[in-house]
């Protein structure tokens, strides 16, 4: 009963290098998403997919690429790190069957920048 | 973008005692959802409104559906240790809108 995996759930980078945060899901959602969640701010949208091979920008996308090349997956990529991306990411999914569902989430990426 | 005011931002409140917090619009939603946070943790859905003046009940929580759209309640009676954590509202503008507006959370502390 796995539901929303995120990998890795720690990491630290420094300024200047890539990585990816990869989103697995099994519920065969169709729509996928990525957040940041800083402290005060609540969870703000950085890119979502509403299909496989579709992506789409949300209200803080700049510095990030997704890509999502696989109904399941989701990937979060950050080309070259920045101390202000120092953040908590979480990724989440959701059912196209129904105009109504809500968002299921993983247990987080916590992503440090030094 | 859209925002939500979403309040009180913090509680100290004592074992035992009932908890009220609010979020609120300045739009329209038609789909409010309740969700909370442990810990370490992801947010996980507490409680689901579709339907403006709706009463939804899930054990010890309760929460509205404002009548106007632009606002929703969430009520917790008796809070137990567990009930610890941060409490996001999150709504939804248009029915098929596959986006979420969420609040910026409220922290719940036990005293023991």
């Amino acid at each position: 009963n796995a539901g929303v995996t995120q990998t890795p759930k720690f990491r630290v980078l420094k300024t200047g290098q890539s990585m990816t945060l990869l989103c697995a899901q099994d519920m065969n959602h169709e729509y996928m998403y990525w957040y940041r969640q800083d402290p005060g701010m609540g969870l703000r949208l950085i890119h979502y997919s509403v299909g496989e091979g579709t992506t789409a920008k949300g209200e803080v996308p700049d510095g990030y690429n997704v890509s999502r090349l696989k109904k399941q997956n989701f990937l979060l990529g950050l080309e070259s790190a920045a101390p202000s991306q120092t953040s908590v990411y979480f990724c989440a999914s959701s059912s196209r069957v129904s105009s109504n569902q809500p968002q299921h989430f993983g247990d987080g990426t916590r992503l440090s920048i030094l | 973008g859209q925002q939500l005011n979403q309040s009180p931002q913090s509680m100290f409140i004592q074992e035992g005692e009932d908890v009220s917090m609010n979020c609120t619009s300045s739009s329209i939603f038609n789909t409010w959802l309740w969700y909370k946070q442990d810990p370490g943790e992801g947010p996980v859905l507490l409680i689901a409104l579709y339907k403006a003046g709706e009463l939804t009940s899930n054990g010890r929580l309760t929460a509205q559906f404002g009548i106007t759209r632009k606002d929703s309640f969430l009520n917790i009676s008796a809070s137990i240790p567990s009930d610890v954590g941060i409490y996001f509202c999150a709504g939804r503008s248009t029915f098929g809108n596959e986006k979420l507006t969420f609040g910026t959370g409220t922290r719940l502390t036990i005293i023991p």
